[in-house]
């Protein structure tokens, strides 16, 4: 079967940092997304990881360990406008995601 | 537009009447995704188009739930004999190339369904 899990929901505080974790097993993998969404909006794209290891964007950090089945999302500097939902999704296959049930994510001042 | 956009934004039917949800993707884009999003869920795959022809239908929940893309572009997905557990948001996404590792899906902003 394919099981992805995130916790469902976290909260901080404006400037701090916060790692939102995501475990997966799936039959095949092609690569971890992160998608932000903000409440009635589309998901927008974060990062992509396809090797081990962190990519740095901004304020947004991504880690994938193939190994472990094991991925993070760094956002460092929280601003209010980050509040929103933070869905995992494997590509398992080069065309369908599977998505997490997604995190939401509270940043008050 | 630069993106992806969907219509209706907001659709309300009665239970047992049929729908059609529009999906216009970024232009010449070759995939094309159609996800089923329950209210605090992630979201689910439906079905996949690459150009007009739909090569993955296996997310489709029912044979009332059928979707087409005829000339490549523009996208509809029509559920029939709508039922209450179709209540959700109906998210469209294109990717540009025609699959493969680490191509980016962009979504549209979804289609909120409610059936009474």
């Amino acid at each position: 079967g394919q099981n992805i899990d995130q916790p469902t929901e976290m909260t901080a505080t404006e400037g701090a940092i916060v790692q939102i974790n995501c475990t997966y097993q799936t039959s095949g993998f092609n690569g971890l997304f992160w998608y932000q969404q903000h409440a009635g909006e589309a998901p927008t794209f974060l990062s992509y990881n396809v090797l081990d290891g962190l990519e740095e964007k901004g304020r947004f950090s991504s880690f994938l360990s193939r190994s472990k089945g094991y991925s993070y999302l760094l956002l460092k500097e929280l601003q209010m406008k980050d509040s929103a939902s933070y869905l995992c999704a494997v590509d398992q296959a080069g065309t369908a995601l599977i998505f997490g049930k997604g995190t939401t994510l509270s940043v008050s001042s | 537009g630069a993106g992806v956009s969907q219509s209706p934004r907001y659709k309300v039917a009665k239970r047992g009447q049929d729908v059609a949800l529009r999906c216009d993707p970024i232009s010449g884009h070759v995939s094309l995704f159609w996800y089923q999003q329950a209210l605090g869920q992630g979201p689910e795959f439906l079905t996949y188009f690459q150009n007009e022809a739909q090569l993955d239908k296996s997310g489709l929940p029912s044979d009332r739930f059928f979707a087409e893309r005829p000339e490549g572009s523009v996208s509809t997905l029509k559920i029939q004999r709508t039922q209450q557990e179709d209540s959700a948001v109906y998210l469209c996404a294109s990717s540009l190339l025609a699959g493969g590792p680490g191509e980016t899906q962009y979504f549209g902003p979804g289609t909120r369904l409610l059936v009474l």
